[in-house]
């Protein structure tokens, strides 16, 4: 079974810290990607990885960076934490991405962030 | 508008009812998926699918590829199948494939 493995389920941080969300997936896929979920707005995308060190924008990208240093491992940054970044977080991975490929993606528990 | 609509946002059903979650999109697409959220977070994929008809147990997901839409059907509903199912659609633009999300169907199944 491919297990995505985040590293914390419950976080709370205050204004202004820095904080860095871990994830980790045992089945050498290619493909990470970085949402958050929040009520009424589904899943948006934040940052995808196609491969060690390679990164693309998602959907809002603002106020997050990421780290992709090992093929197995995805760090989600948060600078400077603040209040609207309070969500849940969701890592997932994919063996395949490009046009015409399965796009089966498999997700991590999440992880509950809470910014005070 | 959303790419990706969901109805209903809420459904609370009785032990042993039929269920119908729907799905519409509005952008061309390789593929849709079904995936499951129980409490807690944890997502898991039910069904991807392209044409036609899929079943697994008492699942059946159901794409007309034309009229851009897709169902979630349960039968013999069970109070476990309480949980957020969700559409998401394998999206073609450019180089990569992207997913996109609907928001969400709240279902919970009464004993």
């Amino acid at each position: 079974d491919v297990k995505v493995t985040q590293s914390s389920r419950y976080l709370v941080k205050r204004t202004g810290e820095k904080v860095f969300l871990e994830c980790v997936q045992d089945m050498d896929h290619e493909n990470m990607f970085w949402y958050r979920q929040d009520p009424g707005l589904g899943l948006r995308l934040i940052y995808f990885s196609y491969d060690v060190k390679m990164k693309e924008k998602g959907d809002i990208p603002e106020g997050y960076s990421v780290s992709r240093e090992k093929k197995e491992r995805f760090s989600l940054i948060l600078e400077s934490a603040s209040t609207n970044q309070t969500s849940m977080y969701l890592c997932a991975s994919s063996s395949e991405m490009f046009v015409g490929g399965k796009n089966i993606q498999y997700f991590g528990a999440g992880t509950r962030l809470s910014v005070l | 508008k959303n790419e990706v609509e969901q109805s209903p946002q809420n459904l609370t059903a009785q032990e042993g009812e039929f269920i119908t979650i729907n799905c519409s999109y509005s952008v061309g697409i390789s593929a849709l998926h079904w995936l499951q959220q129980h409490p807690g977070g944890g997502i898991v994929s039910l069904f991807m699918l392209s044409s036609g008809k899929k079943k697994h147990g008492r699942l059946i997901a159901t794409i007309n590829i034309q009229e851009k839409h897709s169902s979630l059907h349960i039968t013999a509903s069970h109070p476990r199948d309480s949980a957020v199912y969700i559409c998401a659609v394998d999206h073609y633009g450019g180089a990569t494939n992207k997913l996109i999300f609907g928001t969400g169907t709240l279902l919970a199944v009464q004993p």
